[in-house]
């Protein structure tokens, strides 16, 4: 079944040690995704690629950056992680072609992110 | 901005019941999506609806799309307890390719 996969699951890191999350994807859609979600809100998004192309958004911190060597994958690098960036970390893609279709945003199951 | 209020907040209901939740906003949305996420994973998307007054039906759910444009519905008949989890609504921004999305429902189910 064509999907989006996130790996690892659990993520455990000590605070200002650096960690990478992974993305991948199945569906080959040209835009990938990450939110970051705390308990019981809303994801919340983080930054998205379109094909290569980066897109930040203006609240997020400097020390989310992000990677996306192929279509296939897409990374989120944690540069000195707090303790306030405990969350799950979210991974979703879409095909950008007409509307609607391009606004339907697939998911994948999430990082759970600890910081110790 | 775009907002979406999402309503209500939790529910907490007996199995077998129905249940009904909503999502309204003050701009036109051309696109409602509805997800469940439960404990631990990622959102699931339900229902996705495209056109104005549309109807749409997944098993026991049901979702319509508001002829204003400015509201959509999510009915669940006859909830049993792996309905339980958190009913996010959501819209895609007027321009890019971002979503808005609504506070969430908690969904908790009596057996």
């Amino acid at each position: 079944d064509a999907m989006v996969i996130q790996n690892p699951r659990y993520q455990v890191t000590q605070f200002g040690k650096p960690v990478t999350l992974s993305c991948s994807q199945t569906l080959n859609h040209n835009v990938m995704y990450w939110y970051q979600q705390k308990s019981s809100q809303a994801p919340k998004l983080l930054f998205h690629y379109y094909d290569k192309d980066f897109n930040n958004e203006a609240d997020t911190p400097d020390n989310f950056q992000s990677r996306r060597p192929n279509t296939s994958f897409c990374f989120l690098d944690i540069r000195s992680p707090g303790l306030g960036d405990a969350a799950m970390y979210l991974c979703a893609t879409s095909r950008d072609e007409e509307r609607p279709t391009t606004d339907t945003q697939y998911f994948g199951p999430g990082t759970r992110l600890t910081v110790l | 901005g775009q907002q979406l209020n999402q309503s209500p907040q939790s529910m907490f209901i007996q199995e077998g019941e129905d249940v009904s939740m909503n999502c309204t906003s003050s701009s036109i949305f051309n696109t409602w999506l509805w997800y469940k996420q439960d404990p631990g994973e990622g959102p699931v998307l339900l229902i996705a609806l495209y056109k104005a007054g549309e109807l749409t039906s997944n098993g026991r759910l049901t979702a319509q799309f508001g002829i204003t444009r400015k509201d959509s519905f999510l009915n669940i008949s006859a909830s049993i307890p792996s309905d339980v989890g958190i009913y996010f609504c959501a819209g895609p921004m007027e321009y890019g390719n971002k979503l808005v999305f609504g506070a969430g429902t908690i969904l908790r189910v009596k057996s």
